[in-house]
């Protein structure tokens, strides 16, 4: 089945230690998507890739960074993880056309010592 | 800015209908999506609606969008124990010339709890 699968599910880091969350897709989707949503609240977009093209949100903190090297994986990198990072991060594929419709991976929830 | 409000909890019996509202800011967005959570999971879409539309009826979900009060509901008939999960409403922003651009702009979700 065509999926979005994200890796590890389950991610524990130490404060100021980095650490890289990994994506990938069998949709061929050519959007891909990072969202971090903390408990209770909303998803939030951190950046996405259409193609190549990398795209940040204004208040996407320097601290994380994004790399796509080909369609099918996108990973995120959190150069110094604080306790504030502490979430679950959920990455998203689209064809972006028409409905712009977006299939969510598991997600993988970050826990930050 | 964008904003999307929805109410955080409802709690319903099994085998009656639930009712999920929410409203939002941008009057141009182009999609309006409901998304569905369950404890540990990713996000699944349940169903969308286009912006021209008013009605739209998928199983025994009906979404229902009121664009003069960017009001936008959701209806599961017939609710069951497995509906219990967080509903999140999300719209999406219409690019400068039209069409999506893409990034959706998600409420913070209602939890509903089915009662057995």
């Amino acid at each position: 089945d065509a999926m979005v699968i994200q890796n590890p599910r389950y991610q524990v880091t130490q404060f100021g230690k980095p650490v890289t969350l990994s994506c990938s897709q069998t949709l061929n989707h050519n959007v891909m998507y990072w969202y971090q949503q903390k408990s209770s609240q909303a998803p939030k977009l951190l950046f996405h890739y259409y193609d190549k093209d990398f795209n940040n949100e204004a208040d996407t903190p320097d601290n994380f960074q994004s790399r796509r090297p080909n369609t099918s994986f996108c990973f995120l990198d959190i150069r110094s993880p604080g306790l504030g990072d502490a979430a679950m991060y959920l990455c998203a594929t689209s064809r972006m056309s028409g409905d712009n419709e977006q299939f969510f991976g598991p997600g993988t929830r970050l826990t930050v010592l | 800015g964008e904003d999307v409000e929805q109410s955080l909890f409802l709690s319903v019996r099994e085998g009656d209908s639930s009712v999920i509202n929410c409203t939002y800011t941008d009057s141009s967005s182009t999609y309006l999506y409901w998304y569905k959570q369950e404890p540990g999971a990713g996000l699944q879409l349940l169903t969308y609606i286009f912006s021209n539309m008013d009605m739209k009826q998928d199983q025994r979900l009906t979404v229902l969008l009121n664009k003069k009060d960017k009001h936008l509901s959701l209806r599961i008939a017939d609710t069951q124990t497995g509906d219990s999960a967080i509903y999140f409403c999300a719209e999406s922003i219409t690019a400068v010339g039209g069409g999506s651009q893409g990034n959706l702009i998600f409420g913070k979700g209602t939890k509903l709890s089915v009662k057995p």
